[in-house]
């Protein structure tokens, strides 16, 4: 069964530094992977998606993730993070058709 | 032009009535979701149509009924509500049933129960 964690339910960077969100996966086929942004009091919105065509996926607003099989993994950074960044960031999977699983959500707080 | 759109985006009602929050996109996607996120803002698919059909069905109470008049539209009725139904429930779709392709969300409609 494919399940999702994502570890720290909050981070907090200075703004400028390096953003790091961790997202670990479980799936018994290649699995298509997401991250998603959630602004207060709205949807969420795809930042970017693995489906298999790279390793390495560019996203919206700078941000990056890179999928490693051997580590189960598929973290989102940012090189120097934004004000604007504070939000809650969502990691997602699906190995099935109509079937996503979100992890928990991390909260990300840029500090001045 | 709003692509995924819900109505109402807040609603406060009382502990045993029955409600509705309707949604709409407008993308020409073929699949249509509802979730519940709870205060924790964990995030629970609930039920999945794709061509006006129920294809995702979780655990979720048959107080909670979907209905879909035509594939761009998915409503979701709830009767009886109780404290725990008080959530953010958003609609979302997908392009194409055919492979796991991102989801368009809605705003959300923020449902407290009294």
């Amino acid at each position: 069964a494919q399940s999702v964690t994502q570890l720290g339910s909050h981070v907090s960077v200075s703004e400028g530094a390096l953003v790091l969100l961790r997202c670990n996966y479980s799936s018994s086929v290649p699995p298509y992977l997401f991250w998603y942004v959630q602004y207060p009091n709205q949807g969420l919105q795809l930042l970017l998606k693995y489906t298999s065509a790279a390793t390495l996926v560019k996203g919206i607003n700078g941000f990056e993730a890179e999928f490693k099989k051997s580590e189960t993994s598929f973290h989102l950074t940012k090189p120097s993070a934004h004000m604007s960044d504070a939000a809650e960031y969502f990691c997602a999977v699906s190995e099935a058709t109509y079937k996503y699983i979100f992890g928990t959500g991390t909260r990300l707080k840029v500090l001045a | 032009d709003t692509a995924v759109s819900q109505t109402p985006k807040y609603l406060v009602t009382q502990m045993g009535n029955d409600k509705s929050i309707k949604c709409e996109q407008n993308l020409g996607h073929d699949t249509m979701y509802w979730y519940k996120q709870d205060s924790k803002k964990f995030l629970k698919i609930m039920f999945s149509y794709n061509n006006k059909e129920l294809i995702i069905n979780e655990t979720v109470p048959n107080r909670f009924s979907p209905k879909s008049p035509d594939k761009a539209h998915l409503n979701l009725h709830i009767n009886s509500l109780e404290l725990g139904d008080s959530a953010v429930y958003f609609c979302a779709s997908t392009p194409d049933a055919g492979a796991p392709y991102e989801q368009y969300f809605g705003p959300g409609t923020r449902l407290t129960v009294t």
